[in-house]
């Protein structure tokens, strides 16, 4: 158990519906990571959060939005969605060295 | 262009063989950071290591070794004595964070680890 906790695990929606994913990062960590694996593009970093702030951008959509509360838990709100959506979204946390990530479960998305 | 290429799609070896995994980047930026991940059968991922591009000693943490070389532009990961347990995939990914950030994922080496 690494600590990293996502919610839900399986989700299954619908084209153009919206849906957020939740992550709690391990205790101390004040940096999140979100990533998507699916079998077309693979594996891609989508964005990151340190304390509240977002820190890098990687191939998010625009349709995508993710936000860091202040308890340090984010959610990553995936709108308008599309097939191609279907994926795995793992959340990652890592401490302020940045010399290590712990991840979640994963969250499966299915959108058909 | 930065890319990080995963030649070796599949490797096979049997239970306390020595296995290595190759990576490859490309990148003409003086500052990255280098990471290897593991993606065992059951799904989640593990973060193995991350190298910053200004240090290129050689890491080793139990089995798993890793050769970074930068004339190369290679970051290899050595498996020694494998196990069943190491049966998974690996993936290898390229930071840069000078002007736009970037996270380059390689597409992955599936390891199995026959008994």
């Amino acid at each position: 158990d690494s600590g990293v906790t996502q919610t839900p695990k399986h989700l299954i929606t619908a084209t153009g519906q919206r849906v957020t994913l939740r992550c709690s990062p391990r205790s101390g960590d004040l940096s999140v990571y979100w990533y998507q694996q699916s079998l077309d593009q693979g594996l891609q970093f989508l964005i990151q959060y340190y304390n509240g702030e977002e820190r890098a951008k990687g191939n998010i959509l625009e349709r995508f939005s993710a936000q860091q509360f202040p308890d340090l838990h984010s959610e990553l709100n995936l709108s308008s969605l599309e097939l191609g959506d279907s994926a795995l979204y793992f959340c990652a946390s890592s401490p302020p060295s940045g010399e290590t990530q712990y991840f979640g479960p994963g969250t499966r998305l299915l959108v058909l | 262009a930065q890319k990080v290429t995963q030649a070796q799609t599949e490797i096979s070896v049997v239970e306390k063989e020595d296995v290595t995994l190759d990576c490859v980047y490309e990148t003409r930026d003086t500052t990255y950071y280098l990471f290897w991940y593991k993606q065992p059968p059951s799904g989640e991922l593990v973060f193995l290591i991350r190298r910053n591009s200004f240090d290129e000693q050689n890491e080793i943490s139990g089995r798993y070794s890793w050769n970074f070389q930068k004339s190369t532009s290679s970051f290899n990961f050595t498996i020694t004595a494998s196990q069943v347990v190491d049966s998974a995939v690996y993936f290898c990914a390229l930071m840069l964070t000078s002007g736009t950030y970037k996270y380059i994922f390689g597409t992955g080496t599936r390891l199995k680890v026959l008994a």
